[in-house]
């Protein structure tokens, strides 16, 4: 079963930490992306990475960097935590950019930033 | 760019009843409507596409339609069971493109 891991269900960072988030895929795709969950803003794309070594910021990519330096591994990395950090982040792959199909999701990871 | 309008943002229906989330997308040329369901303390799963060719789509008790003309698109879940509370994303992409998402509808199913 094709699946996308979240290395963390929950953590807890103190404020001013450097967090990292890990996403890991084992589809072979080529793109991957990072969203964070509010209630009432549904989900809001950080940044994604359509391959290896590339990135490309979202809606929302202020706070927050990624890395991905093999394909299967998209990392999100919270410089330095806030408390308006603290959320649902979710980690996404698909195909590729020319493959017309949906995303699959991870199960999440819930941070709190204390 | 793409816009993604989604309604109602809460519903609830009567369990054995039917439930109905509308969607409308700003861009004439997305081709692709995914529909995901996300359940408490997971991620969205996809549980139904459309593409731009069809104008309808049923898998068991639900089904999408598409309206390309007034760019409109919709899920329908009929039979509703305690299961099927969740929230619910709508979606479009064009070939190329990333997926933009509704806001999503929390379905409250009352027994």
């Amino acid at each position: 079963d094709v699946k996308v891991t979240q290395s963390s269900r929950y953590l807890v960072k103190r404020t001013g930490e450097k967090v990292f988030l890990e996403c890991v895929q084992d589809m072979d795709h080529e793109n991957m992306f990072w969203y964070r969950q509010d209630p009432g803003l549904g989900l809001r794309l950080i940044y994604f990475s359509y391959d290896v070594k590339m990135k490309e910021k979202g809606d929302i990519p202020e706070g927050y960097s990624v890395s991905r330096e093999k394909k299967e591994r998209f990392s999100l990395i919270l410089e330095s935590a806030s408390t308006n950090q603290t959320s649902m982040y979710l980690c996404a792959s698909s195909l590729s950019a020319t493959a017309n199909y949906g995303y699959t999701f991870g199960s999440g990871t819930r941070l709190t930033v204390v | 760019g793409e816009n993604v309008e989604q309604h109602p943002s809460t519903l609830s229906v009567q369990e054995g009843d039917s439930a109905v989330i509308k969607c409308t997308y700003s861009d004439s040329a997305s081709n692709y409507f995914p529909w995901y369901k996300q359940e408490l303390g997971k991620g969205p799963q996809l549980i139904i596409d459309i593409r731009s060719n069809v104008g309808e789509k049923k898998d068991q008790r639900i089904a999408v339609t598409l309206n390309k003309t007034a760019k409109h698109f919709s899920l329908h879940i009929t039979e509703t069971q305690p299961e099927d509370s969740a929230v619910y994303f709508c979606a479009a992409r064009r070939s190329g493109d990333k997926i933009i998402f509704g806001k999503g509808t929390r379905l409250h199913i009352l027994p």
